[in-house]
């Protein structure tokens, strides 16, 4: 069986431009999960979807928004993009929400802001 | 806000030695716990969990954890380390808000593993 994938593996921007990241989780998971991972530093929690709608929002900008298709895919998308953004953005999904079984993680998209 | 500090960044450690990483936890409530490797180019992998009950948990690979609530610690722990579990460990702990009851992990700064031969 499929992971959870995601794509791009790898990006390049410059500052103002905006991201859009895609993730599709295992297939029968219906929860996916956003983190921000910067260099030499744990993963932060972005966003959670469930079911198609947001479910939870960590301690990030407006700039940072997201979505859950029919389908359970995500998109993550970044507007007006800063060299700070630059890090793996990991997705993950889980089979149900609010239990921590264990979160299973896609692995990443790196994006490097210029 | 629960949290988990990761005090090493390296560990070093030779082949068939036992290894240890340690994690410390702060929360309000009882703890749910977790351990993840990440290795170069790859996602988080998911090693063990504690939840409840037995205070040494298996996981993964051979790998497996100690929680101790008087020391308010999970470390992770291997009795003989292999080449092969080189790698960035990360300690992790769930977190609820309160008013919703939404769940999310909460990581540590991780702790990268050297295993020399």
């Amino acid at each position: 069986d499929a992971g959870v994938t995601q794509s791009p593996t790898h990006l390049i921007k410059t500052r103002g431009q905006h991201v859009t990241l895609r993730c599709s989780p295992i297939s029968g998971h219906k929860s996916v999960s956003w983190y921000q991972q910067v260099l030499g530093q744990g993963p932060q929690f972005i966003f959670q979807y469930y079911e198609k709608e947001e479910r939870g929002r960590g301690n990030f900008p407006d700039r940072f928004s997201a979505r859950q298709f029919p389908n359970y895919s995500s998109e993550l998308n970044v507007n007006a993009l800063l060299l700070g953004d630059s890090a793996l953005y990991l997705c993950a999904s889980s089979s149900i929400l609010g239990r921590y079984n264990e979160q299973f993680f896609g692995p990443g998209t790196r994006l490097t802001v210029l | 806000a629960q949290s988990v500090a990761q005090p090493e960044d390296q560990v070093n450690v030779a082949e068939g030695n036992p290894l240890t990483v340690k994690c410390t936890y702060s929360v309000s409530g009882n703890p749910y716990l977790f351990w993840y490797v990440q290795y170069p180019n790859r996602g988080l992998q998911f090693l063990l969990k504690y939840i409840t009950g037995d205070n040494l948990v298996k996981g993964s690979y051979g790998f497996e954890a100690e929680f101790n609530k008087s020391q308010t610690s999970f470390h992770l722990k291997k009795p003989s380390a292999l080449v092969s579990d080189s790698a960035l460990y990360f300690c992790a702990v769930r977190d609820i808000e309160v008013d919703t009851g939404f769940q999310k992990l909460v990581f540590g700064t991780g702790t990268r593993l050297l295993v020399s031969p």
